[in-house]
Formats: structure tokens, sequence, C-alpha cells
């Protein structure tokens, strides 16, 4: 079945370090690609998404790639601050379902001043 | 703009009780509703998608039970029951068709046994 592999619990950095999320995925299909944030005490929110047509997508800072040799869609931010301490889940579609998506286990980004 | 309102907000839920979730959908444009579970380690897993008033689901899990109900084009209950452990509810809302559609989030319904 359709799976979301995210090795990294939890990342800890200092403001301004280099981000890098570490996303593989497996299915079947080619399906658009997506990283959520939850901040604390919110909902999950869309950071980005990417479709094998662009390729790469871009937001807030933040730019993740898909990759179809390697199926893996990371993270990266060149410079991080406080305000982007939060949890980061990768997700795709599921190949039987659309209207479900299947979610990464999460990286939780602390980063002090 | 909040698509979406959830209540309640939180609740205490006495071991072996049920409680009523509600969720109301804010705007028509993404009429696919659907509820998540995110446990205490913060996995986000997929329950139910309701697409039409009138559709009914149930699904056991580990530690608790669900009974889905879409009330009308703006409603969507959950009952939780028979919870053991901790978690919380997300109702969510996207457009119809394929898969690239974003899924948005409610505020969540936070329960906590006791």
């Amino acid at each position: 079945g359709d799976s979301v592999t995210q090795k990294q619990g939890q990342v800890t950095l200092s403001e301004d370090d280099f981000l890098f999320i570490n996303c593989t995925y497996s299915t079947t299909t080619y399906p658009t690609l997506f990283w959520y944030v939850q901040y604390p005490g919110q909902g999950p929110q869309l950071l980005l998404k990417v479709t094998t047509a662009n390729n790469k997508g871009i937001s807030r800072g933040f730019e993740a790639t898909y990759d179809k040799g390697t199926t893996s869609f990371h993270l990266q931010k060149a410079s991080v601050q406080e305000s982007d301490s939060a949890v980061y889940f990768c997700a795709l579609p599921a190949s039987s379902s659309f209207s479900k998506l299947v979610f990464g286990q999460g990286t939780s980004l602390s980063v002090v001043p | 703009v909040t698509l979406l309102e959830q209540n309640p907000r939180w609740r205490l839920v006495p071991r072996g009780q049920a409680v009523n979730l509600r969720c109301i959908l804010k705007n028509s444009q993404y009429p696919w509703m659907s509820w998540y579970q995110q446990d205490l380690q913060k996995q986000l897993q997929w329950l139910f998608t309701l697409r039409s008033p009138g559709d009914k689901e149930v699904k056991s899990l580990p530690g608790a039970d669900y009974l889905a109900t879409r009330v009308t084009d703006t409603e969507l209950r959950l009952q939780v029951a028979n919870m053991s452990q901790g978690r919380t509810l997300y109702c969510t809302c996207s457009g119809t068709g394929g898969g690239g559609n974003t899924l948005y989030f409610g505020e969540g319904s936070r329960l906590i046994v006791v």
C-alpha cells in the first residue's frame, strides 16, 4: 500500500541554520506530494505541494523537489527562524482513494535563538 | 478566513463514556468533508470521508470506536466511544475530484481520557 516515511522524529537547530527534513514515499502512481506544517495548538496547514509537472515547490522560503528516481520529497530551508518551530508532515493521496491523505510520522522542529 | 468550525475544542472524557463532536463547513467550495485522528505521538490518520448528507460510517481502531455522520451539506458529526487513550480529532474539507486538492484542517477537538 501507499506509505510515507520521515526518519527524523525531532530536529533542533539554531536560528539561521540550514534545514533538511527527509521524506521518502512508496506508491504505485505519480501523485501530487504535500508538505503540511502544524504550529502548536493548531491544526495542520498546507506548506507546499508539488506535482510531477512542476517538480519543485517553494513557499515561505521552504522548498521541496519531487524526485521519482529516489522516491524522495525532502524539505529544505536555507535559514530557519524561531517562528519555524513546528511539526512538519510529508503526505500523499492514497491510490485507493484520492480523498484520503497518507501522512508521514512527522518531524518536530525546534529552532533556538 | 476560517473554513471549518469544530466543537468542542477539548473535552475530558471519563473512561467508557462516549463523546459527540461537531464540525461546520463555512465554505461550500470545499464540500468533501473528512475526519482525521492525531494520536499522542502526533501521527495523523485518515478515518472517514463523507461526501453527501445521509452518509454514515463506522470504524474501530486501536483505542477508540467511531461513528461518523454527514448530517447536511455543511455539518459533519463524529461519535467517539470506548476511548482508552487521548487523541485529537480533526475535521477537514477539500474540493472534489483528483488527489491534488489541498486538505484544509479545522482547529481540532482534543479528547483527554480521565
